[in-house]
């Protein structure tokens, strides 16, 4: 069973771009959340998908965003890039039950210069 | 609101030693226990998990038991391996996913 796939593994962009980045669940999982690492904050939670609509949401401003796609897949969107936006963003799918463990993909490395 | 809170570290340890990496939760109601491990360059591996008190999850010599009466979920290993040095989180989750996780614990294992 293929596990979950990020893409691209690596970005680098500029101060005041956006950028897109995209997640595909194991087969059958019908929630993806999205999370933020970075050395100082350690892991953060964005939000959450569950059946196309969000679920759960983090405190996080509204220039991050997100989507599901009908097959599950899912996007992330950050708008108006900060320097403080470098970090290791790290998506998870799951059956979406309580007691459900979330299953990682290997992250997007964003570095915004 | 919930929180879970481990040892950060490091700690190091030399090859066959035990270890114990101590993780302590504040909860309403009766969330799941988790850790995961991280190796470098990866994301976030499940390592166990329990979901009801006095639960022992157990994997790859790996235990931890979710004790309700101390709020706490100790993960423990009787005899450590160069390629159990990792980092390692202890998380919960309660209504659906709704995880936190603890700020991870690098553990680095000496030959």
């Amino acid at each position: 069973k293929a596990g979950v796939t990020q893409t691209p593994r690596y970005l680098i962009k500029t101060r005041g771009q956006q950028v897109t980045l995209s997640c595909s669940p194991i087969s059958g999982h019908r929630s993806v959340s999205w999370y933020q690492q970075t050395p100082g904050q350690g892991l953060q939670f964005l939000f959450e998908y569950f059946s196309e609509t969000q679920r759960n949401k983090g405190n996080f401003p509204g220039r991050f965003s997100g989507r599901q796609f009908s097959n599950s897949r899912s996007e992330m969107n950050v708008s108006t890039l900060e320097l403080g936006d470098s970090a290791l963003y790290l998506c998870a799918s799951s059956l979406g039950r309580l007691g459900n463990a979330l299953h990682f993909g290997n992250g997007t490395r964003l570095t915004v210069t | 609101g919930n929180s879970v809170t481990q040892m950060e570290g490091p700690v190091t340890l030399s090859e066959e030693a035990f270890l114990t990496i101590n993780c302590t939760y504040t909860a309403t109601g009766y969330p799941s226990l988790f850790w995961y491990v991280q190796y470098p360059g990866e994301g976030l591996q499940l390592l166990l998990k329990a979901t009801k008190a006095d639960d022992k999850g157990s994997n790859k010599g790996f235990e931890a038991t979710y004790r309700k009466e101390t709020t706490s979920f100790h993960l423990e290993k009787g005899s450590v391996q160069v390629s159990d040095s990792a980092v390692y989180f202890c998380a919960l989750s309660d209504r659906g996913q709704n995880f936190v996780f603890g700020p991870g614990t690098r553990l680095s294992v000496l030959p």
